[in-house]
């Protein structure tokens, strides 16, 4: 596997139901994020992680709640989600520690979020 | 407040020409990244080209260069030979220093006409 991967890639669930979102980065990057994007809206960061330790939380709805056991995989773990949280979840990863600005983030493919 | 704008929906371009798409931006960062994604329907956004806030040359990679200009806060993306698979949207999105969070803008869908 190379750069970032994202399972799974479609995923339907009701509003009662737990799920998971996993992400692996193959790049040696430091930081990790995950960012919601929905139709007609800009691309919303969620959450960074840098060296597994949580430094954005973007005024995120407690029904996600990110967890990042080492700096190769990041998890989005949902439950009672509501049908506006339908969207694309990217994941992307980035090789600064310290929150630079030059640094570009690579991207994985994303998970089609559906809820019912 | 930090802010990306890109005010073309959508372009489309014929082959083998030039295109260029349009970004602006707002912020009181004195250092600051400036980033092009490009995005396929497969979904997955694709880094193309970087330019620094105090780079003094237009950043250029492959058929990609960027026209800078800081006064104006402007840095449009020049696609060289369009091909097909250009096909696809492109996002303008800025960092700056001390942290993490990327701003991106809403958009360019464009369209290459064989």
């Amino acid at each position: 596997e190379t750069g970032v991967t994202q399972t799974p890639r479609h995923l339907v669930m009701g509003m009662t139901n737990k799920k998971s979102l996993k992400c692996e980065q193959h790049l040696g990057h430091n930081a990790m994020y995950w960012y919601k994007q929905s139709a007609k809206k800009p691309l919303e960061l969620m959450f960074v992680y840098s060296l597994e330790e949580r430094v954005e939380n973007n005024s995120v709805p407690s029904r996600f709640s990110p967890e990042c056991p080492n700096s190769s995989h990041l998890f989005l773990h949902l439950h009672t989600l509501q049908p506006e949280d339908s969207a694309l979840y990217l994941c992307a990863s980035s090789q600064d520690r310290s929150g630079g600005a030059s640094y570009e983030q690579y991207f994985g493919p994303g998970t089609r979020l559906t809820v019912t | 407040a930090q802010k990306i704008t890109q005010t073309q929906p959508g372009m489309f371009v014929q082959e083998k020409e030039a295109v260029t798409l349009d970004c602006t931006y707002d912020t009181s960062d004195q250092s600051y990244g400036l980033f092009w994604y490009k995005q396929p329907s497969s979904g997955e956004m694709i880094f193309l080209i970087y330019q620094g806030s105090y780079d003094e040359q237009n950043a250029t990679e492959g058929r990609y260069s960027l026209n800078f200009q800081k006064a104006r806060k402007s840095t449009n993306l020049v696609i060289s030979a369009s091909q097909l698979g250009d096909s696809a949207m492109y996002f303008c999105a800025m960092r700056g220093t001390g942290g993490f969070k990327t701003i991106f803008g809403a958009g360019t869908r464009l369209f290459v006409k064989a």
